[in-house]
């Protein structure tokens, strides 16, 4: 079972910031948490991660909770490009990965 | 760029063929993994792979195989496929103990059995 909760769907005005949730109550102290992204028809595209710091690309922020139970990730100027299904994974090194459902996520124009 | 190539962007098979899912990643990974897609079940893990020669059942595995005799090489065989193996195939591959170490993955495979 995925060991991560996020909503099914949400919906984000373009230009404005994106913020999708993930709980990862269960969460153990050595695993990471990382983002993922799946555009129509594409193989999912790997985001950002982090273990317990907030961190920052040039595609997204991630920020984890000081207990680590859930965390958040921003797309900061969402466009229409950034429609996709994103998904949030807990995982140990080297451990099998699993997928949940994900959520879809619209940028309206 | 890491590229995960995945040998059959679509393909057709008749019920009971053999048939092969090849990935190649030229990043020297040493994971690999093979997932299948189905609208509303996400992505399903079918089998790994943490180096050369071996393998590890994911959650679904029944009705596949895989094979790994290259670092680069990892197979997924359908002994004799089956309707209800009609799906997105997803090959993936990722370093195995480093800290900045996502997957990467293919554009998948979409296979259709008749």
């Amino acid at each position: 079972d995925a060991k991560t909760t996020q909503p099914p769907s949400m919906d984000c005005a373009e230009g404005r910031a994106a913020n999708l949730p993930c709980n990862h109550s269960t969460i153990s102290g050595n695993e990471y948490v990382y983002w993922y992204r799946q555009i129509h028809s594409q193989g999912p595209q790997y985001i950002i991660h982090g273990l317990k710091n907030n961190e920052t690309n040039e595609m997204a922020s991630l920020i984890i909770t000081e207990d680590r139970k859930s965390s958040t990730l921003i797309l900061p100027h969402a466009t229409l490009r950034d429609t996709a299904v994103y998904y949030c994974i807990v995982r140990v090194q080297g451990d099998k990965i699993i997928f949940g459902k994900g959520t879809r996520l619209h940028i309206l124009p | 760029d890491v590229k995960v190539t995945q040998s059959s962007r679509y393909l057709v098979k008749r019920t009971g063929e053999k048939v092969f899912l090849e990935c190649v990643q030229d990043m020297d990974h040493e994971n690999m993994f093979w997932y299948r897609q189905d609208p509303g079940l996400g992505l399903r893990l079918i089998y790994f792979s943490y180096d050369v020669k071996m393998k590890e059942k994911g959650d679904i595995p029944e009705g596949y195989s895989v094979s790994r005799e290259k670092k680069e090489r990892f197979s997924l065989i359908l002994e004799s496929a089956s309707t209800n193996q009609t799906s997105m195939y997803l090959c993936a591959s990722s370093f195995r103990d480093r800290r900045n170490s996502p997957l990467h993955f293919g554009n998948g495979t979409r296979l259709t059995v008749t």
